[in-house]
């Protein structure tokens, strides 16, 4: 079984300060992890991905996430936002070798960057 | 441009009216999957398939079915519309040996049903 949980439903902040986003997960076996963000009326774009490489994972646009086993979290983070990253962001865990790929999808998060 | 192509984009349906939404992917992914997304949540597991011939049930299967004859195209039927069947659907894909990257989602379909 798998499940994730995002702990924040939504997080504001002001342009050019840090992003922090975050998301828990359990898994059974070995997950694949996973962000993906969502704009407004748009389908989901993969930002960064997890697969038992380095824990400090690097994804596009200046966002990364810690894979961090012992408190089972992932969160993502930037150093500085911009306009443009208001959008929705969803944590995914995914049973790659076990679960035929099936993916797990948190309830999302609200990014607003105020100007 | 090679993806995934869902078919339509948007849809209004009367309740009990019947209609196919369609999925195509040109990448020879034999994993695909049927998603729909709520207001405010996130995306739940309808059906997915794991090559030609082979599907299973996700999460939230009922009032809905699938089909996978070719490696191509993976449709989604619904049979009797529901108000509760409302929602945007999201198809995705990925190749066994390419899943702990990730999938290739479709842009959507957002469904109405009055």
């Amino acid at each position: 079984a798998q499940s994730v949980t995002q702990l924040d439903s939504h997080v504001s902040v002001s342009e050019g300060t840090p992003v922090l986003l975050r998301c828990n997960y359990s898994s059974s076996y070995s997950p694949s992890l996973f962000w993906y963000v969502q704009h407004p009326n748009k389908g989901l774009q993969l930002l960064l991905k997890y697969t038992s490489a380095a824990t400090l994972v690097k994804g596009i646009n200046g966002f990364e996430a810690e894979f961090k086993k012992s408190e089972t979290s992932f969160h993502l983070t930037k150093p500085s936002a911009h306009m443009s990253d208001a959008a929705e962001y969803f944590c995914v865990v995914s049973g790659v070798n076990t679960n035929a790929g099936k993916s797990t999808f948190g309830d999302g998060t609200t990014l607003t960057v105020k100007p | 441009n090679a993806g995934v192509t869902q078919t339509p984009k948007f849809r209004i349906l009367k309740i009990g009216q019947s209609m196919t939404l369609q999925c195509t992917q040109d990448m020879n992914h034999n994993y695909m999957y049927w998603y729909r997304q709520d207001p405010g949540m996130g995306l739940k597991l309808i059906y997915y398939s794991v090559g030609a011939g082979i599907t299973d049930k996700g999460e939230v299967p009922n009032g809905y079915n699938v089909s996978r004859s070719t490696t191509e195209d993976f449709p989604l039927r619904l049979e009797l519309a529901a108000p509760s069947q409302t929602s945007v659907y999201f198809c995705a894909s990925s190749s066994r040996q390419e899943i702990r990257w990730g999938y290739t989602f479709g842009s959507g379909t957002r469904l109405t049903v009055v």
